[in-house]
């Protein structure tokens, strides 16, 4: 089964710079998406790559896909306190079977 | 509005005693899920539904059954709960757009089994 790892685990960052989220899959990807989870809430999306598909924005933050690599990188520009949170990496088979999700990745955004 | 509605949104159980938490979306989505959120764990798929009376399993459907009679209901059954399933448990519901889907998630049940 499909397996994704994400990196780093967690990150802690001055509010204003820049940082990237690292996504990769066990297996081809032909669709990777992306959410956002306050702690203990609900999963918020953020966006989703297709294969063969371009970069993709969602206010400051920016996503892409490679499909080489088996990786997707998700960048936020500027940082502000309101992206702290998990982000999490998901991926699966036709129309959501199968969905399996990365462990996540913890972001603290320091004011 | 468009959304996922899960209930309840806590509750406390004790072992053995059979339980629902219900799902419902108002999307007319075909496809619902089940997931379970665990420390360590992170999301793991229960179940699974690609439309009215048609589920197939997830990752880790040991202790839970599911039902989907209508299309916008999708509850999550345990007939017996153990204290290894006390987590937080979220619904999804989705769409697709040829091979491409985007899941909507409900805000989740956090269940504690005592």
């Amino acid at each position: 089964s499909q397996e994704l790892e994400q990196s780093p685990q967690s990150l802690i960052v001055q509010e204003g710079k820049n940082l990237t989220i690292n996504c990769t899959s066990s297996k081809t990807l032909y669709g990777l998406y992306w959410y956002k989870q306050k702690y203990g809430e609900g999963l918020i999306f953020l966006m989703m790559l297709q294969k063969g598909g371009v970069e993709k924005s969602h206010e400051k933050i920016t996503a892409k896909l490679d499909e080489k690599k088996q990786q997707s990188s998700l960048h936020i520009t500027a940082s502000q306190p309101s992206h702290a949170g998990i982000y999490l990496c998901g991926a699966g088979d036709n129309y959501g079977q199968n969905f399996v999700f990365g462990p996540g990745t913890r972001l603290s955004v320091l004011p | 509005e468009a959304q996922v509605t899960q209930n309840p949104r806590y509750l406390i159980t004790v072992t053995g005693k059979k339980l629902t938490v219900t799902c419902s979306q108002n999307m007319n989505h075909e496809y619902m899920s089940w997931y379970r959120q665990d420390p360590g764990l992170g999301l793991r798929q229960i179940y699974y539904s690609m439309n009215v009376e048609v589920t197939d399993k997830g990752d880790v459907p040991e202790g839970y059954k599911v039902s989907r009679k209508e299309k916008r209901n999708f509850p999550l059954i345990l007939e017996s709960p153990s204290p290894n399933q006390t987590s937080l448990y979220f619904c999804a519901s989705s769409f697709t757009a040829g091979q491409y889907y985007e899941q909507y998630f409900g805000p989740g049940t956090r269940l504690t089994v005592t």
